[in-house]
């Protein structure tokens, strides 16, 4: 399986600014990458997904990129707001039927 | 629709006894999944279902879990005996076909598992 790493550090941010997240993997290029948003008490939400062969995806405030040379997924929220506040999860699909690996999650506050 | 559902939300039983968990995925979806979420391992699949067979269980901790779905409208996940080392979040999420909705999940709100 993936070893996957996520910031284990909470990101403080203040209201407005971009956040940015990392999601980094070990082994082979996944064919897809998810992101989820998780708040307390409640399963994950899916906000994006990005495929090996795109560079870019974006969907409102949120831009996701995909390096598969270095292994690396960003995540950002642009002009973030407190209502962004939440745990965000980075998913690997690692087989052909639709198995997905789960990082550890980022929490990120956002502070007014 | 109203999403995935899943019961019990919390469950508090002692160890040793027998747990039902149990799921009730999206119409029309053809995926199951089930996770366990706890703050040392994160978020681990445990077993997942296609068109309802069992496709891995690679995921299940041991021989005191099993999971069946009998149908394509429900699924139950059953730890017997149970142990404190059981207690974490339960989550049931089902998606559509693999080559649509971008592999999608969507996640029930969980059950909160207590093993005294």
């Amino acid at each position: 399986s993936q070893k996957i790493e996520q910031n284990s550090e909470a990101l403080n941010i203040q209201e407005g600014k971009t956040a940015t997240l990392t999601c980094n993997y070990t082994n082979y290029s996944p064919a897809y990458l998810q992101w989820y948003r998780q708040d307390p008490g409640r399963g994950p939400v899916f906000l994006l997904l990005i495929r090996e062969n795109e560079k870019e995806k974006r969907k409102e405030r949120l831009k996701v990129t995909f390096d598969t040379t270095l292994k690396q997924s960003l995540f950002h929220i642009t002009a973030s707001q407190p209502a962004d506040s939440a745990t965000y999860l980075c998913a690997l699909l690692t087989d052909s039927w639709g198995k997905f690996q789960f990082g550890a999650g980022t929490q990120v506050v956002v502070t007014p | 629709d109203a999403g995935v559902i899943q019961s019990p939300r919390h469950e508090v039983t002692e160890m040793g006894q027998e747990v039902t968990l149990r799921c009730k995925p999206i119409s029309g979806h053809d995926y199951l999944f089930w996770y366990r979420q706890t703050m040392m391992r994160g978020l681990e699949l445990l077993i997942y279902f296609n068109n309802n067979v069992p496709i891995d269980d690679s995921g299940m901790p041991e021989d005191r879990f099993s999971a069946k779905m009998p149908n394509a409208s429900f699924s139950t996940l059953k730890i017997q005996p149970s142990e404190p080392r059981d207690s974490a979040v339960y989550f049931c999420a089902s998606s559509s076909g693999q080559w649509s909705s971008y592999n999608e999940q969507f996640f029930g709100p969980g059950t909160r598992l207590t093993v005294l």
